[in-house]
């Protein structure tokens, strides 16, 4: 079945600590995206991506790095610079818009984080 | 720059009633719209998605409707059930750019 991956579902970090999420599509989307979810609040993209080896900040980069050296993967470093990274991180992809083409995004299941 | 905004917030119904979420967005071009469904700890699930160029999409007991010119979309649920309770997304797209997202509706239906 097509779709996409995160990994892990749950993820615990020590302050001061890198951790990377996974992200992996096999609908040979072109763009993906990830985005950050705290309680009670909206969707917050932090990068994305369109194509292979080019990536773009989104309103809240800071503390955040990606890698796109794949069309199918795209992992988020959670860098010990993010102040704040205790969150539900959500990835999503879709095709880039041309004829035959909707666009339509899809998400991943999120992973989790908590900082201890 | 895009905004979209979804009222109400937090929607309460008894079981059986039909409800309407509504979503508005500020520029009128877009490519298209997507409603999309958010279970508690889950990631999002497309519901619709209507083109620029289509006025409604139906699926089941769901019926979105798209009016670009006044910058509005309606989600009805039709005879709600307590399954139906979760947070729904509207989203618009206006090319090859991050979808805008509004803040959602959560909704509970109670049996």
């Amino acid at each position: 079945d097509g779709g996409i991956t995160q990994s892990p579902k749950y993820l615990f970090r020590k302050e001061g600590q890198n951790v990377t999420l996974s992200c992996e599509q096999n609908l040979n989307h072109d763009a993906m995206y990830w985005y950050r979810q705290d309680p009670g609040q909206g969707l917050r993209l932090i990068y994305y991506s369109q194509i292979v080896n080019d990536f773009q900040k989104g309103d809240i980069a800071e503390g955040y790095s990606v890698s796109r050296e794949k069309k199918e993967s795209f992992p988020l470093t959670v860098t010990s610079a993010q102040k704040n990274p205790t969150a539900f991180y959500l990835c999503a992809s879709n095709m880039r818009i041309h004829a035959g083409n909707t666009g339509e995004l899809f998400f991943g299941e999120g992973s989790r984080l908590t900082v201890l | 720059k895009q905004e979209v905004t979804q009222i109400p917030a937090a929607l309460s119904v008894p079981e059986g009633e039909n409800l309407v979420l509504n979503c508005s967005f500020t520029d009128s071009a877009i490519y298209n719209l997507q409603w999309f469904r958010q279970d508690p700890g889950k990631g999002l699930t497309s519901l619709l998605l209507i083109q620029s160029s289509q006025r409604e999409q139906t699926s089941g007991r769901l019926n979105a409707s798209l009016d670009k010119s006044s910058g509005r979309s309606t989600l009805y649920i039709a005879a709600s059930q307590p399954g139906d309770s979760a947070t729904y997304l509207c989203a618009v797209l206006a090319g090859n750019t991050p979808l805008v997202f509004g803040k959602g509706t959560r909704l509970s239906v109670i049996a």
